[in-house]
This record gives C-alpha cells, sequence and structure tokens, in this order.
C-alpha cells in the first residue's frame, strides 16, 4: 500500500478565495505529479516535479503554482480560485516506473 | 492522433464472461507498460505492468506487441467486482513522461 497522504479530501470554497492542496509521500520518490480529473472523464496532468527545486507544467493549461522545497511534500496553490477549477484533483508519486496515488481533493468552487 | 487511444466503451459483459480490451500507441519510443484499474470517484491503482513476453495474474493476462504498437488486457471468468475503468498507461523513453489513456468502461452484469 502506498503511503501518499492528499489534505483536505473535500474542499468547498468560494470564489476569489487562495486555497493549497497538500500531498505529502512517506517513500522518499524523487517523481511527483498533479493531476486533474473531472468526473467520468480523462485523467490530465497539470504539473509535475522530479527532484526538490525542480517543477514543470504539464499537458493541461492551469492557473495553480506547486512548490518542491522538501522531497515529500508536493502542495499546490490555486491563488484565487474560480468555478472552473471545481474538479478532482489527484496527487501522484514515482519512483521509478510505477505511479502511487494519493486518494484525491475534491474540490468545488462556489 | 492521439498518444494513446483506448474504446471508451462502455463494455457491458455478463458476470463469468471473458473480456478483452485493447489500447495502441503511436510513439515507437514508448518503454514501459501498464493498465490501472479506477473504480468510480476513486483514485487509479496499478493492475499490472505489461512485457513483451506477457504476463499473467490470476484472471488477467496482459500482452504487449511492439511491432504493431498495442497492449492488450484479457479477464477470464469476470466478477461483478471487476466493474471499473481500465486506463492503458505508457511510459516515454525520451522524457520519461507518463501518458494515460482515457479509460475503458467495463460493467460485469449479475
Amino acid at each position: 500500500e502506498a503511503d501518499i497522504y492528499q489534505t483536505p479530501r473535500y474542499l468547498v470554497i468560494g470564489t476569489g478565495k487562495k486555497i493549497t492542496l497538500e500531498c505529502s509521500q512517506t517513500m522518499g520518490h524523487d517523481k511527483m505529479y498533479w493531476y486533474q480529473q473531472d468526473p467520468g472523464m480523462e485523467l490530465h496532468l497539470i504539473h509535475y516535479s522530479y527532484g526538490v527545486n525542480s517543477t514543470e507544467k504539464g499537458d493541461l493549461s492551469s492557473e495553480s503554482t506547486v512548490s518542491r522545497i522538501r522531497t515529500e511534500h508536493f502542495p499546490l496553490t490555486l491563488e484565487s480560485a474560480r468555478p472552473s477549477h471545481t474538479s478532482q484533483y489527484l496527487c501522484a508519486s514515482s519512483p521509478k516506473d510505477q505511479l502511487y496515488f494519493g486518494p484525491g481533493t475534491r474540490l468545488t468552487v462556489t | 492522433r492521439k498518444e494513446v487511444e483506448q474504446d471508451p466503451g462502455p463494455f457491458n459483459v455478463p458476470e463469468g464472461a471473458t473480456v478483452a480490451f485493447n489500447c495502441t500507441y503511436s510513439n515507437s519510443a514508448s518503454q514501459s507498460f501498464f493498465w490501472y484499474r479506477q473504480d468510480c470517484r476513486k483514485e487509479p491503482k496499478l493492475l499490472m505492468s505489461v512485457y513483451s513476453s506477457g504476463n499473467e495474474d490470476g484472471r488477467f493476462t496482459a500482452q504487449l506487441n511492439r511491432a504493431s504498437q498495442y497492449i492488450s488486457l484479457l479477464i477470464r471468468d469476470s466478477k461483478l467486482s471487476d466493474s471499473a475503468t481500465y486506463l492503458c498507461v505508457v511510459r516515454m523513453n525520451r522524457d520519461d513522461k507518463i501518458i494515460f489513456g482515457k479509460g475503458t468502461r467495463l460493467h460485469i452484469l449479475p
């Protein structure tokens, strides 16, 4: 079982608020990823990191930002939430090939 | 052409039947191949890696055909609990990029 955690699991927040979605893993994996997924739809990569101080944007344009100051921690921040940000956000880490996913954060912006 | 293509389904299959999915990939530089399973409103989890020699895990068999650039998943004696979305995943050689297919939805009918 993977040790990768996301908080909060569910978040309902008003438009314009700043939010940070937390992701932590205790497996020492260098590679970490953020995916966005709407219900019944495909996964979209929005950010990834190959190690400390390394962050890259993924395939899907996103208004979010990420940081990687510590190996185990890869938070995602939205400076000003909008209803279009309503979605599920999945964090994953990888030692080499396999991805281990966290349980996800289901975000609703009202 | 999308880099990883899957038939989205849904496949509605009676319990006990055998079902097979294919997935095609466009880039011959692809390095590693996987099948993930995703239950409704849950995170994806690794079902099995796919090797050129083929591999089997209980009722599940995965095959890779590099010449034709497709991978397959066969489920024998299907159970109600096999109902899920099955994601084809390819990891690229050139940049270590991970690409998800859109997934194939499977419904096992009692």
